[in-house]
């Protein structure tokens, strides 16, 4: 079945600091891949999305590349902000049809001055 | 335009207590689905609504049941509670095709003692 492998948190950066979430999948096909972020107390946000390989999601200064090689979807920011402390999910959604996410277990980002 | 609305917000019922749950989709949407989010971890998907059929089932059971209105609002409903059902509900809607973004709603909280 379908999976996602996120790195283990908690991250704790400095403001301005380069940030990297590593996230690999399992799964057939072609699927979408997403990242959602949570901010505390709250319902889940999505960030940005890639639908096929090479192809480069982004939005509010994150990036993530769909890399069909390494069945990877690493979401990149070059300087973070304190407002970017949150949970990070990666998810999936499969060529099998029924729009049905699969989440990683989220990767809590701590943003300090 | 309106969001995803969830409700209630918070709940607190007893073990063995039947439950339900609430969602408006965003204008437009036809598509609905359930996740359930325990603490810590990532979002694992019950169900999925489309025109008022279920349309794809998770790994729960069946205790877990729900039902979409013509006007596409969603219930969950949850009979025979137990401890481990604690978390946070979450609604999505889409447009029901594949690969479209779900659009999140804020969350109820339910607590199981």
């Amino acid at each position: 079945g379908n999976s996602v492998t996120q790195m283990e948190g908690p991250v704790t950066l400095s403001e301005e600091a380069f940030l990297t979430i590593n996230c690999t999948y399992t799964a057939t096909g072609y699927p979408s891949l997403f990242w959602y972020v949570q901010y505390p107390g709250e319902g889940l946000q999505l960030l940005l999305k890639a639908t096929k390989a090479d192809d480069k999601g982004s939005n509010k200064g994150f990036e993530a590349t769909y890399r069909k090689e390494t069945t990877s979807f690493h979401l990149e920011k070059g300087s973070v902000q304190v407002s970017d402390s949150a949970v990070y999910f990666c998810a999936l959604e499969g060529t099998g049809g029924g729009n049905k996410l699969t989440f990683g277990t989220g990767t809590q980002l701590k943003v300090e001055l | 335009e309106t969001g995803v609305t969830q409700s209630p917000t918070h709940l607190i019922k007893t073990r063995g207590q039947q439950v339900t749950l609430r969602c408006s989709s965003q204008s437009g949407h036809n598509t609905v689905s359930w996740y359930q989010q325990a603490l810590g971890q990532g979002p694992q998907f019950i169900f999925q609504y489309y025109r008022e059929e279920e349309n794809g089932r998770g790994n729960f059971p069946p205790r877990f049941s729900g039902l979409q209105f013509p006007n596409y609002s969603s219930e969950l409903d949850v009979n025979a509670l137990e401890l481990d059902d604690s978390a946070l509900y979450l609604c999505a809607s889409s447009l029901g095709g594949t690969r479209d973004t779900q659009y999140f709603g804020p969350g109820t909280r339910l607590t199981v003692l």
